[in-house]
């Protein structure tokens, strides 16, 4: 299958700073990435989705100012957490699809720890 | 009611064991249906489609109730590899063509030897 990666891994930052996580779909083109966060015992949350060259389409609930999502080419999007909390902790895990309706390859994901 | 539920688990099951999960999903226009594992601290991975007519994949078969908005795994011969957290996922349209899925929590599952 297609491999997706994500970097860094794991992150821990403190409170107030930002924090920039990259996707990257390493074997294919991904018109459009998706951005999920997930929280202990919990599922994945969908939080954004980005086409390649156009703004970020974010779920309700979601603070667009928060987190920015950038997607400047077909093989590279970016999450950057603005000042960054303690309820900002979790995992992240961004997905690449190649074409509309096809499969979605996820990353591996970024643990972030916010101190 | 949420968009995705699952049983809530977990399950502990022995080796051998058949093991069977249940998920119901809201959304009547939703299209595709799946079940992704997903380990401990590792993103999810798929594991199969759901067709309405069920579909089987060696140990795993996976059924689909439309009408009920049902879909459910079945495990048989469970080993300990497969212990992990089952997820129920469903995928609609999120406006235009675009599509999303949406991720039930997951059953925990752990086959002990």
């Amino acid at each position: 299958g297609a491999v997706v990666s994500q970097h860094p891994s794991r992150v821990i930052c403190k409170s107030g700073t930002s924090v920039k996580i990259e996707c990257r779909s390493l074997d294919f083109q991904a018109t459009t990435m998706f951005w999920y966060r997930q929280f202990p015992k919990q599922s994945l949350m969908l939080m954004a989705t980005s086409n390649e060259g156009s703004k970020a389409t974010y779920e309700q609930g979601v603070e667009k100012d928060k987190f920015l999502i950038n997607h400047a080419s077909l093989t590279l999007s970016t999450l950057t957490v603005t000042s960054a909390h303690p309820e900002d902790s979790s995992f992240y895990i961004c997905s690449a699809r190649r074409t509309m309706g096809g499969e979605q390859y996820f990353g591996p994901g970024t643990r972030l720890t916010v101190t | 009611r949420k968009e995705v539920e699952q049983d809530p688990g977990p399950f502990n099951v022995p080796e051998g064991a058949t093991v069977a999960f249940n998920c119901t999903y809201s959304n009547s226009a939703s299209q595709s249906f799946f079940w992704y594992r997903q380990d401990c601290r590792k993103e999810p991975k798929l594991l199969m489609s759901v067709y309405s007519s069920g579909n089987e994949d060696g140990r795993f078969t996976a059924q689909l109730n439309r009408a009920s908005q049902y879909i459910s795994l079945l495990i048989r011969d469970s080993k300990l590899s497969d212990s992990a957290t089952y997820l129920c996922v469903v995928k609609s349209t999120s406006g235009g063509s675009n599509y999303k899925l949406t991720f039930g929590k997951g059953t925990l599952l752990t086959v002990n030897p």
